[in-house]
């Protein structure tokens, strides 16, 4: 089954401790984001690749950094989480022609206090 | 900057009643258009999109949406809603931007649908 997935899907940290969200694809997608979506703001966008070793910041990248060694893995690190990280995180990859529209991984709700 | 309006926040409705949640962008050139469903606690999944051809796009579970250029809209719609269509509705909007596929989202639209 084509899909997207993210871990863990739900995870509470406390303030400064470095954490991991994975997301790996089984698509062959070239492209693959990560969204942070928060009430009455829709979903915005952290950082996209578009292929292994290219990766590009989005409309909100501070605080977060992410790599792209294979393709299939695009990997969200905190490095140092604060409380306005609280959020729900969403993965999405794409082909490179964007024909099937993005696919979304399950989500993965963070609580950092 | 590129962006994506959705014209309502929360919408209210009884079974049986019609719908239609409004988009606008702000993009000017070509564009890719989708319409995605968020249920109560699961991820996005894909209602709808239009990549070329007729403006009219039917999509999954009786939604349809028209993209009209001059407006720059792509408004979602159907003809009778369900309670099971309860759920956050987000229409994004992608585009070429240096060979990458950008894609933004409006704000999202929160539908009940009452019994």
């Amino acid at each position: 089954e084509a899909q997207v997935t993210q871990n863990p899907r739900y995870l509470i940290t406390v303030t400064g401790k470095k954490l991991t969200v994975t997301c790996s694809q089984n698509m062959n997608h070239e492209y693959m984001s990560w969204y942070r979506q928060d009430p009455g703001l829709g979903l915005r966008q952290i950082y996209y690749s578009m292929n292994v070793e290219v990766t590009d910041k989005g409309d909100v990248p501070e605080g977060y950094k992410v790599s792209r060694k294979e393709k299939r893995n695009f990997p969200l690190i905190l490095e140092s989480p604060s409380p306005n990280q609280t959020s729900l995180y969403f993965c999405a990859s794409s082909s490179k022609t964007g024909s099937g529209g993005y696919t979304f991984g399950s989500g993965t709700r963070l609580t950092v206090v | 900057a590129q962006s994506v309006s959705q014209h309502n926040h929360h919408v209210i409705l009884s079974e049986a009643a019609s719908l239609e949640l409004g988009c606008n962008y702000s993009y000017g050139g070509t564009v890719n258009l989708f319409w995605y469903v968020q249920y109560p606690g699961q991820h996005l999944q894909l209602l709808l999109k239009y990549f070329s051809g007729d403006p009219l796009v039917k999509g999954i579970k009786g939604f349809e949406a028209e993209f009209i250029k001059s407006k720059f809209s792509f408004n979602l719609r159907k003809p009778s809603v369900q309670w099971s269509d309860t759920a956050e509705y987000f229409c994004a909007v992608s585009w070429d931007s240096g060979g990458y596929n950008k894609l933004i989202f409006g704000a999202g639209t929160r539908l009940a649908v009452h019994p």
